[in-house]
């Protein structure tokens, strides 16, 4: 079965760090590209950050409102992808899923139960 | 970036209605779309992907239809399980983005 399972979410002040991780188990990890996707309360959702993987380099890719501010990354060997958040804004306050894009259509086709980030004073 | 515009953004509907929610791209993106749904509390789920191509596990009361521009999600008879929050999704170009989405609720 496949599961992704996130942590590391929490209350931040306005310019702080967080680390996100993901635990993925039930796949072959490293053969997946991987995904971070964000839902502010309330609103709809909005792709953040892909790793890519092995096969394609581990390159990596962005959305323009976190780029240069989150880093992602992966631990093939311990099945886990990471969301390094620095100098956080208030409007990234949100729940951040971890997902999985299937090898063969590179859609999301399992999500996490996802992680509450809130950035306030 | 590439918009998508869903519309109807809201849709109130009874057990057994035909449904159809529309999803149009701001440029063509061929035929890398999906569908999810969202229920409260919850993870979004994939319905549909390359615009008409059934996930595996999903009811084929849903199916979905277009291609370029314009894109279909329909529903050919709601069930009590279906009332949520659906999205589509291109993922023909970066960044890859979302529609606002269409909350489903029961008349």
């Amino acid at each position: 079965e496949v599961q992704l399972v996130e942590s590391g979410g929490g209350l931040v002040q306005p310019g702080g760090s967080l680390r996100l991780s993901c635990a993925a188990s039930g796949f072959k990890f490293s053969d997946h590209y991987m995904d971070w996707v964000r839902q502010a309360p309330g609103r709809g959702l909005e792709w953040v950050a892909r790793s890519r993987n092995k096969a394609s380099s581990y390159t990596t890719e962005y959305a323009a409102s976190v780029k240069g501010r989150f880093t992602i990354s992966r631990d093939d060997p311990k099945n886990s992808l990471y969301l390094q958040m620095n100098s956080l804004k208030t409007e990234d306050t949100a729940v951040y899923y971890c997902t999985r894009s299937s090898s063969s259509t590179r859609y999301f086709d399992y999500w996490g139960q996802g992680t509450l980030v809130t950035v306030s004073s | 970036d590439i918009q998508l515009t869903q519309s109807p953004s809201f849709l109130s509907a009874s057990v057994g209605d035909r449904v159809t929610i529309t999803c149009r791209a701001s440029q063509g993106v061929s035929n890398y779309l999906a569908w999810y749904q969202q229920k409260p509390g919850k993870a979004p789920r994939l319905l549909i992907y390359a615009a008409s191509s059934l996930q595996s596990g999903v009811p084929s009361r849903f199916s979905g239809s277009g291609s370029g521009t314009e894109f279909t999600l329909t529903i050919s008879s709601l069930q009590p399980e279906d009332f949520a929050t659906y999205y589509c999704q291109q993922v023909n170009l970066y960044p890859i983005t979302f529609g606002q989405g269409t909350r489903l609720e029961i008349k």
